[in-house]
């Protein structure tokens, strides 16, 4: 069964970086067609996707948001983060991680699953 | 970008009823499409990818089509816990975008 759950600060301050961590089971980010991405939803309002990483470490962002945003894999073999430079009261939204759907021997870009998604306020 | 927009933004409906969502994309997507049910306070839920194909585990209520430009979820005999809002997102082009959402209510 595959699971991820993210983690990190609840509220950071304006002109604050964000870290949050991906941490997931049921399936290994060295093994050929895995990728991860990042998808962050404001409250009330539709889905953003943010970032992807792939298990040969290729790395995709948002064209808007790229200089803000980085993607790695983390320490543990696990786990996933995404760091968020500049963080701005716009930036306020639950920050969810997915895995990429496999289409074939590729991953592609539909989501599932999902984590259970962490909120993040941005405020002084 | 490629913009997805989705009508309508919300409908009422009633248990058994059937409902139809709609999803434009900006620019021909193929049929790399996808749909997603959110609950409140949940993470969304995969339904349907490549426009037409069933997530495993989706009841066989729930169906896509479309290629191209337009899309459309459908929703047969609509029960209690599909009550819910509804997200297409297009997986042609980076960045990949998400529709605006549609809200089923009960009626």
């Amino acid at each position: 069964q595959v699971t991820l759950r993210e983690s990190g600060p609840a509220l950071v301050k304006p002109t604050q970086t964000l870290t949050l961590t991906c941490t997931f089971s049921g399936f290994s980010l060295s093994t050929s067609a895995m990728c991860v991405n990042w998808i962050r939803q404001p409250p009330g309002k539709a889905l953003e996707w943010l970032a992807r990483i792939d298990w040969d470490d290729d790395k995709f962002y948002k064209t808007s948001l790229k200089t803000r945003l980085t993607i790695s894999k983390g320490t543990s073999r696990n786990q996933v983060v995404l760091t968020v430079t500049n963080m701005d009261p716009g930036d306020t939204a639950t920050y969810y991680c997915a895995r990429s759907g496999v289409w074939g021997t590729s991953c592609t870009n539909w989501f599932d699953p999902w984590g259970q998604g962490i909120l993040v306020t941005v405020s002084s | 970008d490629i913009q997805m927009t989705q009508s309508p933004s919300s409908l009422s409906a009633s248990v058994g009823d059937s409902v139809t969502i709609t999803c434009r994309a900006s620019q021909g997507i193929n049929n790399w499409l996808a749909w997603y049910q959110q609950k409140p306070e949940k993470a969304p839920k995969s339904l349907i990818y490549a426009a037409s194909s069933l997530q495993s585990g989706v009841p066989s209520r729930f169906s896509g089509s479309g290629s191209g430009t337009d899309f459309t979820l459908t929703i047969r005999n609509l029960q209690p816990e599909d009550f819910a809002t509804y997200y297409c997102q297009q997986y042609n082009n980076y960045p990949l975008t998400f529709g605006g959402g549609t809200k089923v209510e009960i009626k």
